[in-house]
């Protein structure tokens, strides 16, 4: 079955770190470019980080440069995202997403996980 | 950085009608309009790619047309599991960027 599974959620400090975790099955991992899309409680999608499928290219909202890396793993078709000096801000589901054709840039996402909820508070 | 304003933010329709949903860019996105369709407590689904691009399985009543600035999604006959939240995204450039969303809710 063709699915994205986030994991990695939970309660963080500001100033602290999380890492998230995105499992991927049922397709070829390494062809397709991956992002991270997230979703403050009750407003609209915010696209956070993408990386190619050879995880060579990254890119990166404004709002979290510097501060979140995206990075994948092929061999395990796993996708992550480092969050660091965490913001109330952050407050979100985390949406993991498959663009929707291989081997280019192509970035829509017909794929995505069902999220999973990161809450900043101290 | 690009950005999507859609309107209006609410659309009150019955079943059986038209729904017309609109989506400007700041700046010219060509045809690289991607639209999606959100239920609560869901994920977000592919219905359009590149403006007018229907994706695996979306049915024939939705519809996308636009180019450069001005983008229309189209629902032409309301079904009950139509009413949810829309949203546009543009893939012209990076940084990728989401529209507000407008709300499609039973009249």
């Amino acid at each position: 079955e063709v699915q994205l599974l986030e994991s990695g959620g939970g309660v963080g400090q500001p100033g602290g770190s999380l890492r998230l975790s995105c499992a991927a099955s049922g397709f070829t991992f390494s062809s397709y470019g991956m992002s991270w899309v997230r979703q403050a409680p009750g407003k609209g999608l915010e696209w956070v980080s993408a990386i190619s499928g050879s995880g060579f290219n990254t890119n990166y909202a404004d709002s979290v440069k510097g501060r979140f890396t995206i990075s994948r793993d092929n061999s395990n078709n796993r996708l992550y995202l480092q969050m660091n000096s965490l913001r109330a801000e952050d407050t979100a589901v985390y949406y993991c997403a498959k663009v929707g054709r291989d081997n280019g840039d192509y970035w829509y996402f017909d794929l995505w996980g069902r999220g999973t909820l990161v809450t900043v508070s101290s | 950085e690009i950005v999507l304003t859609q309107s209006p933010a609410t659309l009150s329709l019955s079943p059986g009608e038209r729904a017309t949903l609109s989506c400007r860019a700041s700046q010219s996105v060509s045809r690289y309009l991607v639209w999606y369709q959100q239920k609560p407590g869901q994920a977000p689904r592919l219905l359009i790619y590149d403006s007018s691009n229907r994706a695996t399985g979306i049915p024939a009543r939705f519809s996308g047309s636009g180019s450069g600035t001005d983008f229309t999604l189209t629902i032409s006959s309301l079904e009950p599991e139509d009413f949810a939240v829309y949203y546009c995204q543009h893939r012209s450039s990076w940084p990728l960027s989401f529209g507000g969303g407008t709300t499609v809710e039973i009249k």
